[in-house]
């Protein structure tokens, strides 16, 4: 079946920018997870969704980031106000609800966002 | 702070022999760590878990070790094949289910043919 998509894959935009950038999750999938790699670094998480419940932000590094997702499906990472430091691979994740005694993230392939 | 450490940034390793990734953790909530491969271009494809309540897990050539006492856990790859070359990154979790993963920064793995 189809795996997480995301779109678009590469993006340059101009510092002060504001740009969106969207996560199709696998059909079912109740999590949804948002990541960003720097050059040079791990992942770091950023946000992550989970059916109805409150996001969890604890990771969005400041205020000029958000995201949302509707419908339990389809979500959007906003970043305003673009920085440089802002550029980074964002990777979004999704996963079924917990079953057995194995779980795992599947990543979508990534947005390369550049700010020149 | 970074809570899941991969100390080796590359490893080369002759094709057919074992290839072996570590990695360290900090914080003793963690109960479950995965292993991820990764492409360029790619997103991280998942490749082993292991739950807190085990110290090995086996699936085909890979197997993850945990040795709690030490936060120390690592994935053995034998034989090693040229298509394993990738960046490998482990990640944990603080509780078994659907949570955000805390990464490593990985480690490049090359297969020498």
């Amino acid at each position: 079946g189809a795996g997480v998509s995301q779109s678009p894959s590469n993006k340059v935009t101009e510092k002060g920018k504001d740009v969106e950038l969207r996560c199709d999750p696998i059909s079912g999938h109740t999590a949804l997870y948002w990541y960003r790699q720097s050059l040079g670094q791990g992942l770091e998480f950023l946000i992550y969704f989970q059916g109805n419940s409150a996001p969890d932000k604890s990771g969005l590094p400041s205020d000029r980031f958000s995201a949302e997702r509707t419908g339990g499906s389809v979500s959007t990472l906003t970043i305003q106000r673009t920085q440089q430091e802002d550029s980074a691979v964002y990777l979004c994740a999704s996963s079924p609800p917990g079953t057995g005694d194995s779980y795992e993230q599947y990543f979508g392939p990534g947005t390369r966002l550049t700010v020149t | 702070d970074q809570q899941v450490k991969q100390n080796s940034p590359s490893l080369s390793v002759q094709e057919g022999r074992i290839s072996i990734l570590n990695c360290d953790y900090t914080n003793s909530m963690f109960d479950y760590f995965l292993w991820y491969k990764k492409y360029p271009a790619e997103g991280p494809t998942f490749l082993i878990s292991i739950s807190s309540i085990k110290d090995k897990n086996e699936d085909g050539r890979f197997t993850v070790f945990l040795n709690k006492s030490a936060k120390h856990l690592s994935l053995h790859i034998v034989p090693s094949q040229p298509g394993d070359s990738a960046v490998y990154f482990c990640a944990a979790s603080v509780s078994f289910g659907n949570e955000k993963l805390t990464f490593g920064t990985g480690t490049r793995l090359t297969i020498i043919p």
